[in-house]
């Protein structure tokens, strides 16, 4: 199946830093790309959808201007925590579409986020 | 918007029994249903999916079934192996199929016991 690579894997910063977490589809181009958040055992939630080319869309709750999306390219998405505080601790995890346009998403291996 | 439940939360069986997991949908114009595993601290990975023009699938051990009148689904797994232990979560896509926007279940946290 299709690859998708994030990193970095696992980041510490300090309250009100910026933290930057890169979304890779390794082997296809994936015009459209996702966020979600997970906190420890709970689901899944979506938090933005990255379009390449245009901007994101977000879901109802989620700042814009605190979590900033990227999708210059068709291989590339960035999510970029603006002023991170304690609070923005999670589990952050990206999914693309594969271009077999099976409907199947294929997600990054995740990247934990801990503000101290 | 779609509303995702499933059920249990939790789930502990005997090595060799078979486990159900289920979930209802809101959005009867919800069309594909993916079922993802996911261990401790890794991705998810989808297991099997079924969509809407389709009442049963299977896969091996794991089949899933869908009543679009009565907007559930299911996932049943047969002859569980300890392997199988993981959180799985059910999801539904309303956008037609072509956006792959997905929402997804609590989670059932699967425990299988030698």
């Amino acid at each position: 199946g299709a690859v998708v690579s994030q990193h970095p894997s696992r980041v510490i910063c300090k309250s009100g830093t910026s933290v930057k977490i890169e979304c890779r589809s390794l082997d296809f181009q994936a015009t459209t790309m996702f966020w979600y958040r997970q906190f420890p055992k709970q689901s899944l939630m979506l938090m933005a959808t990255s379009n390449e080319g245009s901007k994101a869309t977000y879901e109802q709750g989620v700042e814009k201007d605190k979590f900033l999306i990227n999708h210059a390219s068709l291989t590339l998405s960035t999510l970029t925590v603006t002023s991170a505080h304690p609070e923005d601790s999670s589990f952050y995890i990206c999914s693309a579409a594969g271009t077999a346009n099976t409907g199947e998403l294929f997600f990054g291996e995740g990247s934990r986020l801990t503000v101290l | 918007g779609e509303n995702v439940e499933q059920h249990p939360s939790t789930l502990s069986v005997q090595e060799g029994d078979s486990a159900v997991i289920k979930c209802t949908y809101s959005d009867s114009a919800s069309n594909y249903f993916p079922w993802y595993k996911q261990e401790l601290g890794k991705r998810p990975q989808l297991i099997i999916d079924i969509r809407s023009n389709v009442g049963e699938k299977k896969d091996q051990r794991i089949a899933v079934t869908l009543n679009k009148t009565a907007k559930h689904f299911s996932l049943h797994i047969t002859e569980t192996q300890p392997e199988d232990s993981a959180v799985y979560f059910c999801a539904a896509d309303n956008s037609g199929g072509s956006n792959y926007k997905l929402t997804f279940g609590k989670g059932t946290l699967l425990t299988v016991n030698p």
